[in-house]
């Protein structure tokens, strides 16, 4: 059974642009969630995805946002990036839509703004 | 607002030593607490916790919950090399709409030597 996978593992953007990352679940699963980690902050919830529709946001700016498509897959989306945008950026999704059955996480990606 | 602190931050131990992580949480609407381990990137899950004062194990780990008093451990017994890691903390909370949110706390970093 694969894994949560998410693309590409590392990115090099500068300040000022964007960036789309992606994200495929477990398959089956049909809530996918976002978080960013930072050494100075930990993890942090982005936003939930559940069957198409976002379910919850964190206290991130309007920068950043994302979308689910219909086969579960998720993207997130970062524009106008800053230097403190720099993380690592996980996925994670889980079968039921509820925390209730614990989340799988993905391997990340890596962004650093230069 | 919900916040999840983890103590301590950081622990060396030798290999076979027992250690004890803990995790205090002040959460509205919980509905579990969960244990994850992360060595690299993913962090990879470990225990989900709902009932008060009931022990889960799995192998050399334990963990339980204090719903009363708002805190659960994490204990690892028999330490070993491979048990270095940060290991992270999480409270779900129901969040409404039929999303419950993550809040993690900062990470235990703990480094095991020979």
């Amino acid at each position: 059974k694969a894994g949560v996978t998410q693309t590409p593992r590392y990115l090099i953007k500068t300040r000022g642009q964007q960036v789309t990352l992606s994200c495929s679940p477990i398959s089956g699963h049909r809530s996918v969630s976002w978080y960013q980690q930072t050494p100075g902050q930990g993890l942090q919830f982005l936003f939930e995805y559940f069957s198409e529709t976002q379910r919850n946001k964190g206290n991130f700016p309007g920068r950043f946002s994302g979308r689910q498509f219909s086969n579960s897959r998720s993207e997130m989306n970062v524009s106008t990036l800053e230097l403190g945008d720099s993380a690592l950026y996980l996925c994670a999704s889980s079968p039921g839509g509820t925390a209730l059955y614990g989340y799988t996480f993905g391997s990340g990606t890596r962004l650093t703004v230069v | 607002e919900d916040k999840v602190v983890q103590s301590p931050l950081s622990l060396v131990v030798h290999e076979g030593d027992t250690v004890t992580l803990n995790c205090s949480y002040e959460v509205t609407n919980f509905r579990s607490l969960l244990w994850y381990k992360q060595e690299k990137k993913a962090p990879t899950f470990l225990f989900m916790l709902t009932s008060s004062g009931i022990e889960k194990k799995s192998g050399r780990l334990s963990s339980i919950l204090d719903k009363k008093e708002l805190f659960s451990i994490l204990n690892i017994t028999a330490t070993q090399t491979g048990d270095s890691a940060v290991y992270l903390c999480a409270n779900s909370a129901y969040s409404g709409a039929g999303s419950y949110q993550l809040t993690f706390g900062k990470g235990t970093k703990l480094s095991v030597i020979p």
